[in-house]
């Protein structure tokens, strides 16, 4: 079975300020691995996922991630956050070539201070 | 439609009642997921659809939890004699298409959730 571990439950940032958010996993098998946003009261929103390939991912509101094989894994990074960034975020693997079932993180809540 | 919902938004219980919570998925999506979400944890898988045929209910925590797909478009899941320990938000999950695509996979797009509060 897999399993994430997201170290930090939460993170304040400055305004402008670059920020990491850290997953690492653990499989036995090749993984696929996400990055989910959460906003109050809101879904869940994709914002990058490694299946294969490039090791650097981008996403969506200039988020980006790299995924290290040797250390397992998967951290989320911006260098430059807003306060629209304030949100939770989850990191999520799934095994690679499986029909999506996802094991997810408890989530860092990210919190952008003015 | 524009996207995955669900209804009721939230749902209060008491101890004992049956709920049942409604999925919307996007028009055309084959795959379903529905998700348990504790306070303060991350979402915890609980079944997946793919059409009408229901190909893992793993992650049900018990028979009084049941999901059904008749159709393979509105997904319903029930939960009976409610207790306390199921208080959560409830997400649902589509994409599409068919997720056995070797080397790829697709996206999940999820719904507001339900918050369910069993008092």
């Amino acid at each position: 079975a897999q399993s994430v571990t997201q170290l930090d439950s939460q993170v304040p940032v400055f305004e402008e300020a670059p920020v990491e958010l850290r997953c690492n996993y653990s499989s036995s098998v090749s993984v696929y691995l996400f990055w989910y946003v959460q906003y109050p009261n809101q879904g869940l929103q994709l914002l990058l996922k490694y299946l294969s390939g490039s090791t650097l991912v981008k996403g969506i509101n200039g988020f980006e991630a790299e995924f290290n094989k040797s250390q397992t894994s998967f951290h989320l990074r911006k260098p430059s956050v807003h306060i629209s960034d304030t949100a939770e975020y989850f990191c999520a693997v799934g095994i690679a070539g499986g029909y999506q079932k996802v094991t997810f993180g408890t989530g860092t809540k990210l919190q952008v201070i003015p | 439609g524009a996207g995955v919902s669900q209804s009721p938004r939230y749902k209060v219980a008491k101890r004992g009642q049956d709920v049942a919570l409604r999925c919307d998925p996007i028009s055309g999506h084959v795959s379903l997921f529905w998700y348990q979400q504790a306070l303060g944890q991350g979402p915890e898988f609980l079944t997946y659809f793919q059409n009408e045929a229901q190909l893992d209910k793993s992650g049900l925590p018990s028979d009084r939890f049941f999901a059904e797909r008749p159709e393979g478009s509105v997904s319903t899941l029930k939960i009976q004699r409610t207790q306390q320990e199921d208080s959560a938000v409830y997400l649902c999950a589509s994409s599409s298409p068919p997720p056995r695509t070797s080397g790829s996979t697709d996206t999940q797009y999820f719904g507001p959730g339900t918050r369910l509060t069993v008092l």
